[in-house]
């Protein structure tokens, strides 16, 4: 299995509705990344939490980071179609990892 | 903010042939570089870990002798696809580690067809 999990898989939203997209790790997090990007093209950071407990928010995505350290999830509120695209969380698995590992991704589709 | 580059961006080319894929850092030195792949409707899969005037090291499944990888300087690697089979046909993704700050930042990806 994966060492991090993500869900849903895909997610298929009207536009104006909320979601959200967790990611769930089997060790500590040390640093969970979050970008999104379209296939065939590069990553988008949308932001990097740290401390458990932490929330970040940038426009209508927040992120946070569960105090155990080992969840965290990304909130999209008031969904448009530019938020369509695949949404993938990354971290370093243990405190000696130097590479970030990707979680298995969710795809996004919003509907006009 | 720190820059990685890929070329090229987009390569077709023959079965059996090599092609070679540069990653480079541009505002940064990077003593380490990762090459990752991605199927389509898959997440990024780390193939190897590129190190400066070192051997890469290879994940598990991943051939060292069909993924070349060379790190010959603070700024570049290369990875280079030997005798290129269409399943080899991916989109392959480069990160650099800031040597300072220990950050890892993306370059913006190479999509390889193999015909």
């Amino acid at each position: 299995s994966q060492e991090l999990e993500q869900s849903p898989q895909s997610l298929i939203v009207q536009e104006g509705k909320n979601l959200t997209i967790n990611c769930t790790s089997s060790k500590t997090l040390y640093g969970l990344y979050w970008y999104k990007q379209k296939y065939g093209e590069g990553l988008i950071f949308l932001m990097m939490l740290q401390k458990g407990g932490e929330e970040k928010s940038h426009e209508k995505i927040t992120a946070k980071l569960d105090e155990k350290k080992q969840q965290s999830s990304l909130h999209i509120t008031a969904s448009q179609p530019s938020h369509a695209g695949i949404y993938l969380c990354g971290a370093r698995l243990g405190g000696s990892a130097r590479q970030l590992t990707f979680g298995s991704g969710t795809q996004l589709t919003v509907l006009p | 903010g720190a820059v990685v580059s890929q070329h090229p961006s987009r390569v077709i080319c023959k079965s059996g042939t090599s092609v070679k894929i540069e990653c480079r850092s541009l505002d940064f030195q990077a003593t380490t570089m990762f090459w990752y792949r991605q199927f389509p409707k898959q997440s990024l899969m780390l193939m190897a870990t590129s190190n400066e005037g070192s051997k890469a090291t290879y994940e598990q499944g991943v051939e060292k002798d069909k993924f070349l990888i060379n790190h010959a300087s603070l700024t570049l690697s290369t990875l280079t696809v030997t005798s290129a089979h269409p399943e080899d046909s991916s989109f392959y993704i480069c990160s650099a580690r800031d040597h300072k700050s220990g950050e890892q930042y993306f370059g913006p990806g190479t999509r390889l067809t193999v015909t």
